[in-house]
Protein backbone atom coordinates (compact mmCIF):
# COMPACT_ATOMS: atom_id res chain seq x y z
CA UNK A 1 0.00 0.00 0.00
CA UNK A 2 1.35 3.59 -0.93
CA UNK A 3 1.38 6.20 1.95
CA UNK A 4 2.87 8.36 3.77
CA UNK A 5 4.66 7.60 7.11
CA UNK A 6 5.38 9.94 9.91
CA UNK A 7 7.81 8.61 13.31
CA UNK A 8 7.54 8.78 15.96
CA UNK A 9 3.46 9.30 16.86
CA UNK A 10 4.40 10.96 20.14
CA UNK A 11 7.68 12.86 20.82
CA UNK A 12 9.10 14.34 23.77
CA UNK A 13 12.07 16.65 24.23
CA UNK A 14 13.62 18.74 26.92
CA UNK A 15 14.17 22.01 26.15
CA UNK A 16 17.13 23.66 24.37
CA UNK A 17 17.28 20.09 22.49
CA UNK A 18 16.93 19.93 18.81
CA UNK A 19 14.70 16.97 17.71
CA UNK A 20 14.38 15.59 14.05
CA UNK A 21 11.22 14.10 12.70
CA UNK A 22 10.82 11.27 9.74
CA UNK A 23 8.45 11.87 7.43
CA UNK A 24 8.41 9.15 4.54
CA UNK A 25 6.26 8.59 1.38
CA UNK A 26 6.50 5.64 -1.51
CA UNK A 27 3.66 7.26 -3.25
CA UNK A 28 6.22 8.93 -6.19
CA UNK A 29 5.37 12.56 -5.23
CA UNK A 30 7.69 15.11 -6.18
CA UNK A 31 6.16 17.77 -3.79
CA UNK A 32 6.48 17.56 0.31
CA UNK A 33 5.14 20.22 2.26
CA UNK A 34 5.53 20.38 6.62
CA UNK A 35 2.97 22.05 8.43
CA UNK A 36 2.34 22.33 11.98
CA UNK A 37 -0.93 22.70 13.93
CA UNK A 38 -1.85 24.32 17.29
CA UNK A 39 -4.91 23.22 19.05
CA UNK A 40 -8.28 24.78 17.85
CA UNK A 41 -6.26 26.03 14.65
CA UNK A 42 -5.80 25.30 11.08
CA UNK A 43 -2.36 24.36 9.49
CA UNK A 44 0.61 26.67 8.98
CA UNK A 45 3.18 25.80 6.34
CA UNK A 46 6.62 25.72 7.54
CA UNK A 47 8.52 24.47 4.71
CA UNK A 48 8.01 22.58 1.37
CA UNK A 49 9.73 21.21 -1.04
CA UNK A 50 9.05 20.82 -4.67
CA UNK A 51 12.11 18.53 -6.11
CA UNK A 52 14.68 16.87 -4.78
CA UNK A 53 17.66 19.21 -3.32
CA UNK A 54 15.52 22.31 -3.58
CA UNK A 55 12.94 23.70 -0.37
CA UNK A 56 11.26 27.02 0.29
CA UNK A 57 10.23 28.80 3.68
CA UNK A 58 6.75 29.19 4.34
CA UNK A 59 5.13 31.34 6.72
CA UNK A 60 6.59 30.01 10.06
CA UNK A 61 10.44 28.65 9.05
CA UNK A 62 11.99 30.23 12.04
CA UNK A 63 13.58 27.55 14.42
CA UNK A 64 13.11 24.85 11.31
CA UNK A 65 15.20 23.39 9.24
CA UNK A 66 14.25 20.32 6.23
CA UNK A 67 16.56 18.46 4.10
CA UNK A 68 15.65 16.84 0.52
CA UNK A 69 18.10 14.43 -0.03
CA UNK A 70 15.99 11.75 -1.51
CA UNK A 71 12.43 12.27 -3.46
CA UNK A 72 10.88 9.80 -0.54
CA UNK A 73 12.17 11.45 2.36
CA UNK A 74 11.76 14.88 3.87
CA UNK A 75 12.55 15.14 7.62
CA UNK A 76 11.83 18.13 9.58
CA UNK A 77 14.71 19.30 12.71
CA UNK A 78 13.07 21.14 14.91
CA UNK A 79 16.18 23.58 16.46
CA UNK A 80 16.16 24.51 19.95
CA UNK A 81 15.43 28.26 18.42
CA UNK A 82 12.25 27.72 18.14
CA UNK A 83 10.48 29.28 20.89
CA UNK A 84 7.25 27.10 21.17
CA UNK A 85 7.89 23.88 19.51
CA UNK A 86 4.74 22.11 21.34
CA UNK A 87 2.60 21.37 18.53
CA UNK A 88 0.94 18.67 16.32
CA UNK A 89 3.45 18.04 13.02
CA UNK A 90 1.98 17.33 9.83
CA UNK A 91 3.57 15.99 6.41
CA UNK A 92 2.16 15.58 3.43
CA UNK A 93 3.33 15.04 0.23
CA UNK A 94 0.95 16.32 -3.64
CA UNK A 95 0.60 14.55 -7.01
CA UNK A 96 2.31 16.62 -9.69
CA UNK A 97 -0.24 18.75 -12.10
CA UNK A 98 -2.83 18.49 -9.13
CA UNK A 99 -3.56 20.63 -5.67
CA UNK A 100 -4.79 17.84 -3.97
CA UNK A 101 -2.20 16.93 -0.53
CA UNK A 102 -2.01 13.75 1.04
CA UNK A 103 -1.29 13.41 4.72
CA UNK A 104 0.70 11.22 7.40
CA UNK A 105 -0.68 10.61 10.63
CA UNK A 106 1.00 13.20 12.15
CA UNK A 107 3.51 13.52 15.27
CA UNK A 108 2.74 15.08 18.60
CA UNK A 109 5.97 16.80 19.87
CA UNK A 110 5.75 17.91 23.92
CA UNK A 111 9.05 20.33 24.86
CA UNK A 112 9.03 19.66 28.50
CA UNK B 1 -0.84 37.09 1.84
CA UNK B 2 -4.04 35.49 2.38
CA UNK B 3 -6.74 35.19 5.13
CA UNK B 4 -9.67 32.66 5.32
CA UNK B 5 -12.96 32.64 7.70
CA UNK B 6 -14.92 30.07 8.03
CA UNK B 7 -17.30 29.66 11.41
CA UNK B 8 -16.05 28.07 14.08
CA UNK B 9 -19.02 25.43 14.64
CA UNK B 10 -21.43 23.96 13.04
CA UNK B 11 -24.44 21.50 14.36
CA UNK B 12 -27.06 19.43 12.25
CA UNK B 13 -28.93 16.07 12.84
CA UNK B 14 -28.30 12.52 11.46
CA UNK B 15 -29.81 12.66 7.86
CA UNK B 16 -29.98 16.30 7.39
CA UNK B 17 -27.88 18.49 4.93
CA UNK B 18 -25.56 20.79 5.61
CA UNK B 19 -23.53 23.75 4.81
CA UNK B 20 -20.00 24.67 5.58
CA UNK B 21 -19.14 28.04 4.63
CA UNK B 22 -15.47 29.86 3.30
CA UNK B 23 -14.64 33.44 2.35
CA UNK B 24 -11.12 33.93 1.47
CA UNK B 25 -8.65 36.94 0.60
CA UNK B 26 -5.56 36.20 -1.83
CA UNK B 27 -3.91 36.82 -4.47
CA UNK B 28 -2.89 34.93 -7.41
CA UNK B 29 -5.83 32.38 -6.66
CA UNK B 30 -5.82 28.85 -8.14
CA UNK B 31 -8.43 26.58 -6.19
CA UNK B 32 -10.22 26.12 -3.19
CA UNK B 33 -9.62 22.52 -1.29
CA UNK B 34 -11.76 20.98 1.48
CA UNK B 35 -10.15 18.72 4.24
CA UNK B 36 -11.65 16.60 7.08
CA UNK B 37 -9.92 15.56 10.04
CA UNK B 38 -11.13 13.92 13.09
CA UNK B 39 -9.53 14.81 16.43
CA UNK B 40 -6.26 13.76 16.70
CA UNK B 41 -5.99 12.39 13.36
CA UNK B 42 -4.94 13.32 9.77
CA UNK B 43 -6.34 15.55 7.58
CA UNK B 44 -8.38 13.52 3.88
CA UNK B 45 -9.26 15.53 1.46
CA UNK B 46 -13.36 15.92 -0.18
CA UNK B 47 -13.38 18.79 -2.61
CA UNK B 48 -11.76 20.95 -5.09
CA UNK B 49 -13.08 23.72 -6.94
CA UNK B 50 -10.56 25.59 -9.39
CA UNK B 51 -9.31 27.35 -12.44
CA UNK B 52 -8.44 23.73 -13.80
CA UNK B 53 -11.66 22.00 -12.49
CA UNK B 54 -13.11 20.41 -9.89
CA UNK B 55 -12.96 16.82 -7.88
CA UNK B 56 -15.37 15.65 -5.44
CA UNK B 57 -15.34 12.64 -3.11
CA UNK B 58 -18.62 10.52 -1.87
CA UNK B 59 -21.35 12.68 -0.28
CA UNK B 60 -19.45 15.70 -0.11
CA UNK B 61 -19.74 18.58 -2.94
CA UNK B 62 -18.49 22.29 -3.11
CA UNK B 63 -19.18 25.29 -4.66
CA UNK B 64 -17.44 28.07 -5.97
CA UNK B 65 -17.74 31.86 -6.27
CA UNK B 66 -14.30 33.41 -7.28
CA UNK B 67 -16.08 37.03 -8.13
CA UNK B 68 -17.59 36.81 -4.48
CA UNK B 69 -13.86 34.96 -3.03
CA UNK B 70 -16.70 32.38 -1.19
CA UNK B 71 -17.30 29.10 -1.31
CA UNK B 72 -18.89 26.27 0.59
CA UNK B 73 -18.56 22.58 1.21
CA UNK B 74 -22.43 20.72 1.31
CA UNK B 75 -22.78 17.48 2.85
CA UNK B 76 -25.40 15.17 2.44
CA UNK B 77 -27.02 12.15 4.40
CA UNK B 78 -25.14 12.91 7.49
CA UNK B 79 -23.85 10.83 9.74
CA UNK B 80 -22.63 10.24 13.30
CA UNK B 81 -19.46 9.76 11.68
CA UNK B 82 -18.87 13.06 9.77
CA UNK B 83 -18.61 14.67 12.94
CA UNK B 84 -15.02 16.34 12.93
CA UNK B 85 -12.96 19.38 12.29
CA UNK B 86 -13.88 20.60 8.37
CA UNK B 87 -10.45 23.18 6.65
CA UNK B 88 -10.77 25.10 3.90
CA UNK B 89 -7.53 25.59 1.77
CA UNK B 90 -6.64 28.04 -0.64
CA UNK B 91 -4.14 26.91 -2.97
CA UNK B 92 -1.49 29.80 -4.53
CA UNK B 93 1.64 30.16 -6.71
CA UNK B 94 3.93 27.09 -6.08
CA UNK B 95 0.52 24.56 -4.91
CA UNK B 96 0.93 25.51 -1.56
CA UNK B 97 -2.07 25.34 0.55
CA UNK B 98 -3.07 28.52 3.10
CA UNK B 99 -5.85 27.16 5.60
CA UNK B 100 -9.15 28.04 7.57
CA UNK B 101 -9.09 28.00 11.20
CA UNK B 102 -11.20 24.91 10.87
CA UNK B 103 -15.19 24.26 11.38
CA UNK B 104 -16.04 21.97 14.28
CA UNK B 105 -19.06 19.72 12.61
CA UNK B 106 -21.24 18.39 15.46
CA UNK B 107 -23.68 15.47 14.13
CA UNK B 108 -26.87 14.53 16.46
CA UNK B 109 -29.22 11.63 16.50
Amino acid sequence: DGGITQSPKYLFRKEGQNVTLSCEQNLNHDAMYWYRQDPGQGLRLIYYSQIVNDFQKGDIAEGYSVSREKKESFPLTVTSAQKNPTAFYLCASRRTATDTQYFGPGTRLTVL
Amino acid sequence: GQSLEQPSEVTAVEGAIVQINCTYQTSGFYGLSWYQQHDGGAPTFLSYNGLDGLEETGRFSSFLSRSDSYGYLLLQELQMKDSASYFCAVTSGYSTLTFGKGTMLLVSP
